[in-house]
């Protein structure tokens, strides 16, 4: 079981906006930055936003991020064939003293 | 730009140790601010911290996995180290190696599985 709670799977059709969310409590996601990551298949996770809704250079702002509270979703605007892909919330936790990943969404694009 | 690059057996037989080298390239482990990390992905399962260390040798490990792990670092050869101990099949994983700056694992290895079966 994963310390943070995301669905296991969210799909859209090109063109589309997508949430994916991100559970977690006040010693994680409630006291900490939340970090997106995406996974191609195949391949290793890439950063995809971080400190709740900043975009490294070269991701595209079709991808935002944002959180409140205990929870944080990112987003994904004019979903893209190439979108598809498994995506992780992560953050710290200072229960744990160490660093913490949702389960994963699955995106498929319609 | 920093790459990094796992290396070890694909194959480990259930109670022995698994042994991993991650080559760090485009830059020095010894120049500080990085934590030097271990992440593995269970087959079609999500992501697990492992540990990581820093340049001075200073290490972090995640409470589940603390009593097997051991990660060293070799700042002569730029090289880190996994040692996992009496490992069983639900250490079958693919093992990455990154680079954590304290907030985000910023560069991953390719990542490589290692399957443990006798």
């Amino acid at each position: 079981q994963s310390v943070l709670t995301q669905p296991p799977s969210a799909s859209g059709t090109p063109g589309q906006r997508v949430t994916i969310s991100c559970s977690g409590s006040s010693s994680n996601i409630g006291s900490n930055y939340v970090y997106w990551y995406q996974q191609l298949p195949g391949t290793a996770p890439k950063l995809l936003i971080y400190r709740n809704n900043q975009r490294p250079s070269g991701v595209p702002d079709r991808f935002s991020g944002s959180k409140s509270g205990t929870s944080a979703s990112l987003a994904i605007s004019g979903l893209r064939s190439e979108d598809e892909a498994d995506y992780y919330c992560a953050t710290w936790d200072d229960s744990l003293s160490g660093p913490v990943f949702g389960g994963g969404t699955k995106l498929t694009v319609l | 730009q920093v790459q990094l690059q796992e290396s070890g057996p694909g194959l480990v037989k259930p109670s022995q140790t698994l042994s991993l080298t991650c080559t760090v390239s485009g830059g020095s482990i010894s120049s500080g601010g990085y934590y030097w990390s271990w992440i593995r992905q269970h087959p079609g399962k999500g992501l697990e911290w492992i540990g990581y260390i820093y340049h001075s040798g200073s290490t972090h490990y995640n409470p589940s996995l603390k009593s097997r792990v051991t990660i060293s670092v070799d700042t002569s050869k730029n090289q880190f180290s996994l040692k996992l101990s009496s490992v069983t099949a639900a250490d079958t994983a693919v093992y990455y190696c990154a680079e954590y700056s304290g907030n985000s694992f910023d560069y991953w290895g390719q990542g490589t599985l290692v399957t443990v079966s006798s």
